[in-house]
């Protein structure tokens, strides 16, 4: 079982529909949670992050943490064409020992259809 | 714009060849990581350095090999390439510290240098 399992897509949705995106993760040990956006011909940048469980609101996103579950989600409402992009998770144990290092999702393509 | 500068934006080299790939990091960051990304593989980690010195390594392959220098910047060396290397490879660049917050260890990725093996 890979250590973050995030869906490819490519996923379409309509302009204005509220998108959710989604990653599971194998490693209960993983403390931090971030989404990065990363647009055609662009390096990945940081949409927000989370530490542990609970939900973060940034304005049309949502991040959303289940560690139970060991799930994550992103949710974009009122979705906009210049959302079109791929955007990955990423995970991390945290940041104190040289082996905590950053896994990231293999992203899901997302394109909004006007 | 991240503030991560990465030159060449493109290299079209053949399999055999040696390459390099330049980083410059945001100012004041002190970590540079040096990432590949291919379509079945997604983005994988290959080597992260800290304020000069080697702090973790990830997938990467004896055939690479890293530095960063005194002001900072970092150098990917790619030798004897094969055609599966062919991918993006990303820098990013963190404040970074010995041990710490995340606000302290995001990382901003510079936007990439495609390499082409033919």
């Amino acid at each position: 079982q890979k250590e973050v399992e995030q869906d490819p897509g490519p996923l379409s949705v309509p302009e204005g529909a509220i998108v959710s995106l989604n990653c599971t993760y194998s490693n209960s040990a993983f403390q931090y949670f971030m989404w990065y956006r990363q647009y055609s011909r662009k390096g990945p940048e940081l949409l927000m992050y989370t530490y542990s469980s609970g939900n973060k609101e940034d304005g049309r996103f949502t991040a959303q943490v289940d560690k139970s579950s060991k799930y994550i989600s992103l949710f974009i409402r009122d979705s906009q064409p210049s959302d079109s992009a791929t955007y990955l998770c990423a995970m991390t144990p945290g940041l104190m020992n040289r082996d905590d290092k950053i896994i990231f999702g293999k992203g899901t393509r997302l394109h909004i259809l006007p | 714009d991240s503030g991560v500068t990465q030159t060449p934006k493109h290299l079209i080299t053949a399999t055999g060849q040696r390459v390099t790939l330049r980083c410059s990091p945001r100012s004041g960051d002190l970590s540079v990581y040096w990432y590949q990304q291919s379509l079945d593989q997604g983005l994988q980690f290959l080597i992260q350095y800290y304020n000069g010195e080697e702090r973790a390594k990830g997938n990467i392959l004896e055939r690479f090999s890293a530095q960063q220098f005194p002001d900072l910047h970092s150098e990917l060396n790619l030798s004897s390439l094969e055609l599966g290397d062919s991918a993006l490879y990303f820098c990013a660049s963190s404040v970074g510290t010995s041990g710490g917050s995340l606000a302290k260890n995001i990382q901003y990725f510079g936007a990439g240098t495609r390499l082409s093996v033919l």
